[in-house]
């Protein structure tokens, strides 16, 4: 069982304004990650963090920015939110396990998002 | 082209049939291979994984890698309506941190 939560699960606001999606994780893991999915379409990684103070883009271009200062937190901040934002965000993470150096990710629940 | 690419279905089965989804591959750099199910408005949830060819298997699941032919493949027996979802596969090298995900094949078993 994974221990990677995300907060809100939901979330409908307004052009414009700056929100803050939160992931945290229990595991000690040292890998972090975003992705963004719309319905019925495949994952796209927006965020990856390798580590504390570590953070890189991902495949997909994308508005947000993410810190990562402690290694339980992955952040992911909107700083104006426009309707083409409106998507579910899925944050998951992984470590390396072992001499093969196992990545394994594990997802949390995810955040749907509605700009209106 | 896509580095993985998945059978798109969706796929639609009577309870008790055997499932089969398969994705293809073309990154000889892969060694580990994970099956995803992702129930709607939830977050993939990991099935199993498999390093390098073989066979994996989990209660009614069977994991199967052909690193040969570049293949990989979930059975599913006695499948229950229970196991619709959607399912993803993903791939990764040793130590590559990143994993390459399949777009996803929907699953729905009819009672």
């Amino acid at each position: 069982e994974a221990d990677i939560y995300q907060t809100p699960r939901y979330l409908v606001i307004g052009t414009g304004k700056k929100i803050t999606l939160e992931c945290s994780q229990t595991m000690g893991h040292d890998k972090m990650y975003w992705y963004q999915q719309d319905p019925g379409m495949e994952l796209h990684l927006i965020h990856y963090s390798y580590g504390v103070n570590s953070t890189e883009k991902g495949d997909l271009s994308s508005e947000s920015t993410v810190s990562r200062i402690r290694t339980e937190h992955f952040p992911l901040t909107l700083e104006s939110a426009r309707p083409s934002h409106t998507s579910q965000y899925l944050c998951a993470s992984s470590n390396s396990l072992g001499l093969a150096g196992e990545n394994i990710q594990y997802f949390g629940a995810g955040t749907r998002l509605s700009v209106l | 082209q896509k580095e993985v690419e998945q059978d798109p279905g969706p796929l639609s089965v009577p309870e008790g049939a055997i499932v089969s989804l398969n994705c293809t591959y073309s990154n000889s750099a892969f060694q580990y291979f994970m099956w995803y199910r992702q129930y709607s408005r939830k977050g993939p949830e990991l099935l199993m994984y498999t390093y390098s060819s073989g066979n994996k298997e989990d209660g009614r699941f069977t994991a199967q890698v052909d690193k040969s032919s570049k293949y990989i493949s979930l059975f599913i027996r006695d499948s229950q309506p229970s196991d619709s979802a959607t399912y993803l596969c993903a791939m990764m090298g040793t130590n590559a941190g990143k994993s390459t995900f399949g777009d996803g094949t929907t699953l729905t078993v009819k009672p």
